[in-house]
């Protein structure tokens, strides 16, 4: 079946612009996570959906950072007002469910502000 | 604070060649233990975990890892590399209480010599 998915592959924005990075989870998936991956550096946690619950935010580094997930869903993790330091990959990935530590990862989306 | 640590930034080995990357973890408790691997354009593919029981676990590719409590590492083996296995290396630990929370190392970048 398909994996998740990850849309765009790649992003350019300048700097103080908003972007918006979607991630559609394998179907059946109630568990949905994104990460930060700089240049270097392990993967960061930002944010953890899981079913109906109040997503887990901690992560995210500041309020310029939101994500939503849409009828349990596809999720989309939203930038605002970019900056320079928020270049990275940004990976997410699903779970079958909330136990399950098996999770599977998207290819990413490679964001660059310039 | 939990914490991963790979030491090791870039491995060179020989095609045929052994290999053990290297992991330390800072976990309070009783750590969920993951290796992923990462080629080029995809996504992070699980390899193996370690929940509890035989510290010594197989995954896929002909990997293995080794869970020393004492020592707070969960080493990756594999006793024959092959050219495919070129790619970044990233262990993980889990919280066993919060199973939202994982903590990634910075990876190791393996690169085979033919």
């Amino acid at each position: 079946g398909a994996g998740v998915s990850q849309s765009p592959s790649n992003k350019v924005t300048e700097k103080g612009k908003d972007v918006e990075l979607r991630c559609d989870p394998i179907s059946g998936h109630t568990a949905l996570y994104w990460y930060r991956q700089s240049l270097g550096q392990g993967l960061e946690f930002l944010i953890y959906f899981q079913g109906n619950s109040a997503p887990d935010k901690s992560g995210l580094p500041s309020d310029r950072f939101s994500a939503e997930r849409t009828g349990g869903s596809v999720s989309t993790l939203t930038i605002q007002r970019t900056q320079q330091e928020d270049s990275a990959v940004y990976l997410c990935a699903s779970s079958i469910e909330r136990y399950s530590y098996e999770q599977y990862f998207g290819p990413g989306t490679r964001l660059t502000v310039t | 604070a939990q914490s991963v640590t790979q030491p090791d930034i870039h491995i060179t080995v020989s095609e045929g060649a052994s290999l053990e990357l290297r992991c330390n973890y800072s976990y309070g408790a009783t750590p969920y233990l993951f290796w992923y691997v990462q080629s080029p354009g995809q996504g992070l593919q699980l390899l193996l975990k370690y929940f509890s029981g035989d510290t010594l676990v197989q995954g896929i590719k002909g990997f293995e890892a080794e869970f020393k409590r004492s020592q707070s590492s969960f080493n990756l083996r594999k006793p024959s590399v092959h050219w495919s296995d070129a790619a970044e290396y990233f262990c993980a630990v889990g919280a066993s209480v919060n199973f939202n929370k994982f903590y990634f190392g910075s990876g190791t970048k393996l690169n085979v010599k033919p």
